[in-house]
């Protein structure tokens, strides 16, 4: 069964680090998406990617965060300069069409310490 | 703006006990509604949704009612399994958007 993949599973980066995580969606669908998860906390949106441009963002989107698809297959969140704050599991998913319309696949998650 | 609210939990239940976990949404217009579950380990997996009011979402013996007049997607299961063991969230989203917005989660544990 397809599924989305990320990595790494767990990263632990120092304060003002810049971060990647990288996902590998499932290889036909067309819409990408990140969402985090802080300690306790709600499942919030990040960003959707549709078409090599982010289509829709959440205000938690600010400057320090950036996305990108290098190739056919990758789907990455880099985060600039990391706070404590986003210490958080950071959801990649993927979608075939729009999220109502057919299901979004989500990845296990990467874990993201800032220390 | 829209949000979703979740009964806390956790929710301790025996095996083959009637499971209902209450979520309401605040939103304008009228969403599509869903429920996704993360089992120990794994990533979110849509469980079931409902596109309009009263359509009823099922699987895997769980089963939620798109109620407009109550703003509310519970999820219901008659018998439940320790399998269904997880944590369970309700989302909704709006034709044309393309974020998720989530509950806070509801972990339910099934002993046996």
């Amino acid at each position: 069964e397809p599924e989305v993949t990320q990595t790494p599973s767990h990263q632990v980066t120092q304060m003002g680090q810049e971060v990647i995580l990288r996902c590998v969606p499932i290889s036909n669908h067309l819409y990408f998406y990140w969402y985090r998860q802080i300690l306790g906390q709600k499942v919030e949106f990040l960003v959707s990617f549709y078409n090599n441009e982010i289509s829709e963002k959440s205000e938690i989107f600010d400057d320090q965060f950036s996305v990108e698809r290098p190739d056919g297959s990758n789907f990455t969140l880099k985060i600039r300069s990391t706070k404590l704050e986003d210490s958080a599991m950071y959801f990649c998913a993927s979608s075939a069409t729009a999220p109502q319309d057919t299901e979004a696949f989500f990845g296990q998650g990467t874990r993201l310490t800032v220390v | 703006g829209n949000s979703v609210t979740q009964m806390e939990g956790p929710v301790t239940l025996s095996e083959e006990a009637f499971l209902t976990i209450n979520c309401t949404y605040t939103a304008t217009g009228y969403p599509s509604l869903f429920w996704y579950v993360q089992y120990p380990g794994e990533g979110l997996q849509l469980l079931l949704k409902a596109t309009k009011a009263d359509d009823k979402g099922s699987n895997k013996g769980f089963e939620a009612t798109y109620r407009k007049e109550t703003t509310s997607f519970h999820l219901e299961k008659g018998s439940v399994q320790v399998s269904d063991s997880a944590v369970y969230f309700c989302a909704l989203v709006y034709t044309g958007r393309r974020a998720l917005t989530f509950g806070s989660g509801t972990r339910l544990q099934v002993q046996p």
